[in-house]
């Protein structure tokens, strides 16, 4: 079945880049999604790619994808203490199953 | 639109007892979803519904849960008897099939304690 997997924890000091990486196993994926959770909260959508684009750009937020390799992983530049949040990738098929595979979750931190 | 609306936000139930967890999904929306999140398995969907019919449920973890959605704009999960293993906060989420993308909307979650 599907399957997506994700580092648990990623700690960077403010100012600094953070990289937020992905593996899904679904071949058939079409849409991928970074969803961002912040403390008390439930999942909100970040940002999200079409798996027929290599990368988009929304801001601070670049996402990249490597469909060859089933990767895909989320920039934040100037990454701030606002920032400090689970970061979740799901991937889904598009084909109205409606149904989304997330990954376990990033805990960032970012320290000042 | 106000987004998913669930009840309670937090419940205190002892061991045994029943509960019942609310979801009001986003107007207009065809597919609801349950999940629970703890420390130890993440996030984990439980059961899914479109038009108000359960799709996979395979992922309830025994007989002791039971979702339901009488209307397109109420959902239930209950959990009788409770244990102490319940605990988690459960969250429900819905999306619209004729959007661009399967973006799910979250509600704020209902954090669970059995004692």
């Amino acid at each position: 079945g599907e399957d997506v997997e994700q580092s648990l924890f990623l700690s960077v000091r403010e100012g600094d880049s953070s990289v937020i990486n992905c593996t899904y196993t679904d071949s058939s994926s079409t849409y991928l999604y970074w969803y961002k959770q912040e403390p008390g909260a439930g999942l909100q959508l970040l940002t999200y790619i079409f798996s027929n684009m290599d990368m988009k750009q929304d801001q601070r937020l670049t996402v990249l994808l490597n469909k060859k390799d089933k990767h895909l992983s989320l920039r934040i530049a100037d990454t701030q203490t606002g920032d400090s949040a689970i970061y979740f990738c799901a991937e889904s098929r598009g084909t109205n199953a409606g149904k989304s595979t997330f990954g376990d979750g990033t805990t960032l931190t970012v320290k000042p | 639109d106000a987004g998913v609306i669930q009840s309670p936000r937090h419940e205190v139930t002892e061991m045994g007892q029943e509960v019942t967890l609310r979801c009001k999904p986003i107007s207009g929306h065809d597919y609801l979803f349950w999940y629970r999140q703890t420390m130890m398995r993440g996030l984990e969907l439980l059961i899914y519904f479109n038009n108000n019919v359960p799709i996979d449920d395979s992922g309830m973890p025994e007989d002791r849960f039971s979702a339901k959605m009488p209307n397109a704009s109420f959902s239930t999960l209950k959990i009788q008897p409770s244990e102490p293993r319940d605990s988690a906060v459960y969250f429900c989420a819905s999306s619209f099939s004729g959007g661009a993308t399967d973006t799910q909307y979250f509600g704020p979650g209902t954090r669970l304690t059995v004692l």
